[in-house]
Order: C-alpha cells, then structure tokens, then sequence
C-alpha cells in the first residue's frame, strides 16, 4: 500500500496563477482532508470531505476549492495564487469515525 | 468548541533525560485525543491515541501519556529520550468529522 500520494512535491507559482494539488490514497477511507501548515500555526484546515459526494469548508477555506472525484482522489485548487498561501500543504484521510488520520508527504508551495 | 492548546513552542532536553509534552484540550463532548509527530520534511505519522478505556496509552517506541478529564490534559512523557526523538510533537482532538491541532511542540535532543 502507498497509503496517502501527494502530487507535486514542490512548486513555484507566480501571484495570479492556478494550479491543482492532487491527493489520493489508497486504504478505501470514507473521509478525506486538506491542511496548510505555516510555522507557530501548527495544521489548519482548508476543507475536508466526510464521504465521496460531499465536501465542507474547514477553518481556513478562503481562495480555495475541492473536488472529491471518487473515494480515492481529493484535489485541492488554487484559482488565483496569493503570496499568503505559500505554505506547505498536506492531504490526509481517516476510516471509521474518530479514528486516527493518515498523512500524505505534502506539497511545499511557494507564491511569487 | 474544541479546542488544544501545546504551551510549549520549543523543548530542548539532553539526551537519556525525561521529557514531558504538554497538551490541553476543551470539548463540550466526548474527546479522541491523538498524538503525531513530525519528522523535518515529512508528514505527521501517529504515536498514539485514546479513544476509551485505560486513561494510560502508550506508544511502541516509549512514549506514553494520559488521559486527565478533570484537568482536561493528555500530556506526552517518555522517561529517557534519543537523538532520534527530534521531532515536532502535535497534539489533536476529534470532532465531528474533524481533527482540531495544537501548534506543535518542537524537541530538540541534545547529545
């Protein structure tokens, strides 16, 4: 099992431009997540997906969206970059209720 | 609303002394508390967890903390740490659907 993939690993962005950062796992979870780490802020979250079809904004969703594609893949877009989200970004997914999560490598993301 | 509070930014501590972590936390329900730790350039891998049960959890490479709801904490210990123990230390708390983090504790173990 690879248990979470984050593509990419790294990328620049220019402000104003888009991009899509792609997760998928591969242990049949229910829900999925994504967070943005920023130093002293420990993780926040962006948006999380508690099944396939649903989707809900988490405590920092501004100048994001998500696409749950199916129950393995949850891609996170940036539609317009901004230097405030420079930060590194992981993807995660849970299985049953309260259990623990299980997190991607991340995604270093830098915007010019 | 839940919340964890890490009041700790940064531990340095020698190596083969005993470290504690501390780790707060406010639920108006029942709590799932989680530790992860992070590796430089990695993704937060779990320690440990409590769900139910034994208010003492413990993990496979030493660590172990407990469950107090009377002063709502769930603090992480190890009796004698390793070098290898470097690491950022996340407290977390389950809500509905969702995982509230601390803002991390950084050990640093020093030889």
């Amino acid at each position: 099992n690879a248990g979470v993939t984050q593509t990419p690993k790294f990328q620049v962005l220019k402000t104003g431009q888009s991009m899509t950062l792609q997760c998928a796992q591969d242990m049949n979870h229910n829900s999925m997540y994504w967070y943005r780490q920023d130093p002293g802020m420990g993780l926040r979250l962006i948006y999380y997906s508690a099944s396939e079809g649903t989707t809900d904004k988490g405590e920092v969703p501004n100048g994001y969206n998500v696409s749950r594609l199916n129950k393995r893949e949850f891609s996170l877009r940036l539609e317009s970059a901004a230097p405030s989200q420079t930060s590194v970004y992981f993807c995660a997914s849970s299985g049953r209720e309260n259990s623990e999560q299980f997190f991607g490598p991340g995604t270093r993301l830098t915007v010019l | 609303a839940q919340s964890v509070t890490q009041l700790d930014s940064q531990v340095p501590v020698f190596e083969e002394a005993p470290v504690e972590l501390r780790c707060n936390y406010s639920s108006s329900v029942s709590v799932y508390l989680f530790w992860y730790v992070q590796y430089p350039n990695q993704g937060l891998q779990l320690l440990l967890k409590y769900l139910s049960g034994s208010t003492l959890v413990e993990s496979i490479n030493g660590f172990e903390a407990e469950f107090n709801k009377s002063q709502t904490s769930f603090h992480l210990r190890k009796p004698s740490v390793h070098i290898s123990d470097t690491a950022e230390y996340f407290c977390a708390v389950h809500g509905t659907y969702k995982y509230i983090f601390g803002t991390g504790t950084r050990l640093k173990v020093l030889a």
